[in-house]
């Protein structure tokens, strides 16, 4: 099967400016993630989907972070505008999110995310 | 607030030998998932091994294993026959039961292989 899918792979822009990631998951998963991982840290979890509700953003900055999934596949992730200690690789993730194992036992499948870097 | 500690920032081993990467957690809550991922340069976090914390048997998969002690909220991995694409960062990860919960990670480890 194919796996979570993101663009741009890489991404460098100056501060203050905006930008957008892509995330499509894996065909039939339900749950979509997003993950900020700031170098020498583990991922952080910035927004969690389940189909096209939002199911946990308390960790999002909201005055600059925006996610949306609309039509409960594919997701975008912006920041506008842009600081500094954005500098990160972004993650997306997706499991299924129904069924057995729905508790928090099903695996997370992560695309290869997407570097970020703020001059 | 559960959180989880790697205290190891980076370790080494020689090519065939065995190393042991190390973990704790804090929690409150008496059921819930553990695992390790393996992040290579690639970026692509991939699941290595989990644990469910009501098993009491240890989880092995080929060459991985755990040591899950409870009590003691430890949660080591074991790589057996270490081999150059084991090469890698290695995060601990903790997952509470309960839809939609939550998986937090620690700060990884960077594992080195010698040839």
């Amino acid at each position: 099967e194919a796996g979570v899918a993101q663009s741009p792979r890489y991404k460098i822009i100056e501060k203050r400016q905006s930008v957008a990631f892509w995330c499509n998951p894996i065909s039939g998963h339900a749950t979509l993630y997003w993950y900020q991982q700031i170098l020498g840290q583990g991922p952080k979890l910035l927004i969690q989907f389940q189909n096209n509700g939002v199911v946990d953003d308390s960790q999002l900055p909201k005055d600059r972070f925006s996610a949306e999934r609309l039509k409960g596949v594919d997701s975008t992730l912006k920041i506008q505008p842009a600081k500094l200690e954005d500098s990160a690789v972004y993650l997306c993730a997706s499991s299924l999110g129904w069924g057995p194992g729905a508790d928090g036992n099903q695996p997370q499948h992560f695309g290869d995310g997407t570097r970020l870097s703020i001059l | 607030a559960q959180t989880v500690t790697q205290s190891q920032p980076e370790m080494s081993v020689q090519e065939a030998e065995t190393v042991t990467l190390s973990c704790t957690y804090d929690t409150s809550e008496s059921d819930y998932y553990l695992f390790w991922y393996k992040q290579p340069p690639s970026r692509q976090m991939i699941l290595v091994i989990r644990q469910e914390a009501y098993k009491q048997q240890n989880a092995t998969e080929n060459r991985f294993s755990v040591n899950f002690q409870k009590a003691a909220k430890s949660f080591s991995l074991k790589i057996s026959d270490s081999q150059l694409g084991d090469a890698a960062m290695y995060f601990c990860a903790y997952r509470p039961t309960g839809a939609n919960s939550k998986l937090t990670f620690g700060k990884g480890i960077t594992l080195s292989v010698r040839p």
